[in-house]
């Protein structure tokens, strides 16, 4: 267990509809990271949150979109779903921002747009 | 299309066995990280380097940087079981170090 809690652990929905997927990092740590893994593209990284800013944007479609709270904790929200954003998305958590902060993943949560 | 290669995607092997796996790019990286990963679960960090020609080992691993900061390989000596898993590399953007590209992975099974 990496202390680090992904909800729901599955989803099932429509195209066209809109999800949001809920992170809670480990206790202490001030940076969440998202990543979207599917069979045929690994695991792609989406964006990361430092103290409730923005540090960092990967390959994040303009459907898609992030926050950070107060609390820490973040939601990532996947709007307009096509049958192509069927995948496993994965939170993962660090004590700082940058490289030498080991990120400890979520189980993740599987997503699938029928 | 994957910034960081690695090969082989597949690998299947008998206990007690060595194995190579190569993460290759094009692009240069501040650093490079290796996870395993295992079925339902996310991926837990092994190592990382940072230099140049590093080479770390831990236990029966051995991983090694690109001189040029481009590419990296990990060695298993004696692979057990308990080593089957996904194997992903990650590097670490050289203009912001908050950005990591992993690769498609290395599937390794080994058989007792």
């Amino acid at each position: 267990d990496s202390g680090v809690t992904q909800t729901p652990k599955h989803l099932i929905t429509a195209t066209g509809q809109r999800v949001t997927l809920r992170c809670s990092p480990r206790s202490g740590d001030l940076s969440v990271y998202w990543y979207q893994q599917s069979l045929d593209q690994g695991l792609q990284f989406l964006i990361q949150y430092y103290n409730g800013e923005e540090r960092a944007k990967g390959n994040i479609l303009e459907r898609f979109s992030a926050q950070q709270f107060p609390d820490l904790h973040s939601e990532l929200n996947l709007s307009s779903l096509e049958l192509g954003d069927s995948a496993l998305y994965f939170c993962a958590s660090s004590v700082g921002a940058g490289e030498y902060n080991e990120q400890f993943f979520g189980p993740g949560t599987r997503l699938t747009v029928l | 299309t994957q910034l960081l290669e690695q090969s082989p995607q597949f690998l299947s092997i008998q206990e007690g066995e060595n194995l190579t796996v190569y993460c290759n790019s094009s692009s240069v990286f501040s650093s490079l990280q290796w996870y395993r990963q295992e079925p339902g679960e996310g991926p837990v960090l092994l190592v990382t380097v940072v230099t140049g020609g590093e080479v770390k080992k831990l236990k029966r691993l051995t991983f090694q940087f690109g001189d040029a900061r481009k590419d990296s390989s990990l060695h298993i000596t004696a692979a057990q079981p308990g080593d089957t898993g996904l194997y992903l590399c990650a590097g670490v953007g050289v203009y912001n170090f908050n950005k990591f590209y992993f690769g498609s992975g290395t599937k390794l099974n080994v058989k007792p």
